[in-house]
């Protein structure tokens, strides 16, 4: 099992510029999710979804999409990138929403210019 | 409102140092409070998840205990390799994640 992998690794983008975040899981997870995280300020939610083609919006959701079409990925949309995106994201899975652990990936840091 | 309060924010031990990480939370009905362990540049790694006031748990220098209202993480004789941000976690009332505490960065120094 490779768990949860994300792609890119780093990725530097000029203002204004699009991209997405890739993220899959081979553990067969209904619960996927994207978080944030700013330093000092912890994991915060961005968007999660209860399963294939279901979604909804976490606490700072505005300035990105998702879409869950498969039950293995979880890609993340930045449209309009601003220099206040610039974080590290991590995406995370679990079978059971609020009782079993989150399996978190090895994160993207990103940068906006 | 959920809330979950860490604290130490940063912690500097020496090797062997014994001591204990707080996380305090308030939430309507508790379903298990997680703790994880984050290297730099890396994703939280899963340690423990206790789920009632009294239970403890244990895996090698840490222990991981819970009460009504917090949650402590006592580390005994720690390593250099024990240096790393620990995280705790709870699930957010009425929804389908979990809320994060900002974390305490422990640093062992040899």
């Amino acid at each position: 099992n490779a768990g949860v992998t994300q792609t890119p690794k780093f990725r530097i983008l000029k203002i204004g510029q699009s991209m997405t975040l890739q993220c899959t899981q081979d553990m067969n997870h209904n619960y996927m999710y994207w978080y944030r995280q700013d330093p000092g300020m912890g994991l915060k939610l961005i968007y999660y979804s209860v399963g294939a083609g279901i979604t909804d919006k976490g606490e700072v959701p505005n300035g990105y999409n998702v879409s869950r079409s498969t039950t293995e990925d979880f890609p993340l949309r930045l449209e309009l990138a601003a220099p206040s995106q610039t974080s590290v994201y991590f995406c995370a899975s679990t079978l059971q929403a609020r009782t079993d652990t989150q399996y978190f990936g090895p994160g993207t840091r990103l940068t906006v210019l | 409102e959920d809330q979950v309060t860490q604290s130490p924010e940063a912690l500097r031990l020496q090797e062997g140092e014994s001591s204990s990480l707080n996380c305090s939370y308030t939430v309507s009905g508790l379903r298990g409070l997680f703790w994880y362990r984050q290297d730099p540049g890396k994703g939280p790694e899963f340690l423990f998840t206790l789920y009632s006031a009294g239970e403890e748990k244990e895996k090698e220098r840490l222990k991981a205990t819970l009460t009504k209202k917090e949650s402590f993480l006592h580390i005994t004789a720690p390593k250099p390799e024990d240096s790393a941000t620990y995280l705790c976690a709870v699930p957010k009332t009425g929804a389908n994640n979990l809320f994060f505490g900002t974390g305490t960065r422990l640093t062992v120094i040899p």
